[in-house]
């Protein structure tokens, strides 16, 4: 049972410049949602996409987009790349459940760093 | 908005000795989630805490949710250095499906 993965591990990009990020959630998870965690601090929540739709969304500017394909994996789309944009970024899966909040499983992260 | 504060935010202790971390939240949570994530690491997933009052065991591991479900605690009896990492409490906005906020984690250095 493959647990939550997500390419590449580590990231070099230019200011300015785009990014893809990606993940496979959990085998038999449909909801995806997606973190930025700046080093020291706690991970803090960009989107959610459940159903191929953007669910909820953090503070985060319009720079930062995403999707979700049928299969159930996702992308991260950050544009226009700014040097505080570098940060551990965590895809996290889980089964949509009504009403409740269901136990997240984190992939091992991608590691953005922008010169 | 909705905010979730963890104290402290760093703690060295003697292996051997007992650690204590809190978490507080500006309103009243449906539920609260506890993560740890070691060094270079990602987020595990520990606990979930739904009821008021709630207390979980998990080895030396004792979790707490409040009475007025708006605060937890995550109590290591024993630490070992294998407990080293960040403990990270989270709680999901009211309304909202699963989006949830993460404290700012509290950073456990056992000392050998």
């Amino acid at each position: 049972d493959a647990g939550v993965t997500q390419s590449p591990t580590h990231l070099i990009k230019t200011r300015g410049q785009q990014v893809t990020l990606r993940c496979s959630p959990k085998s038999g998870h449909d909801t995806v949602s997606w973190y930025q965690q700046a080093l020291g601090q706690g991970p803090q929540f960009i989107f959610q996409y459940y159903e191929e739709e953007e669910r909820q969304r953090g503070n985060f500017p319009d720079r930062f987009s995403g999707h979700q394909f049928p299969n159930y994996s996702s992308e991260l789309n950050v544009n226009a790349l700014l040097l505080g944009d570098s940060a551990l970024y965590l895809c996290a899966s889980s089964l949509a459940l009504a009403g409740s909040t269901d136990t997240q499983y984190f992939g091992p992260g991608t590691r953005l760093t922008v010169l | 908005g909705q905010q979730v504060m963890q104290i402290p935010q760093y703690q060295h202790v003697q292996e051997g000795e007992d650690f204590t971390t809190y978490c507080n939240s500006s309103t009243t949570l449906s539920n609260i989630q506890w993560y740890k994530q070691r060094p270079g690491g990602h987020p595990v997933f520990l606990i979930q805490l739904v009821k008021s009052g709630e207390v979980k065991k998990q080895k030396r591991l004792t979790f707490q949710f409040g009475e007025a479900k708006k605060n937890s605690s995550l109590h290591i009896t024993a630490t070992q250095t294998t407990d080293v990492g960040t403990y990270f409490c989270a709680g999901p906005y009211s309304g909202g499906y699963q989006k949830v906020t993460f404290g700012i984690g509290t950073k456990l250095q056992v000392i050998p």
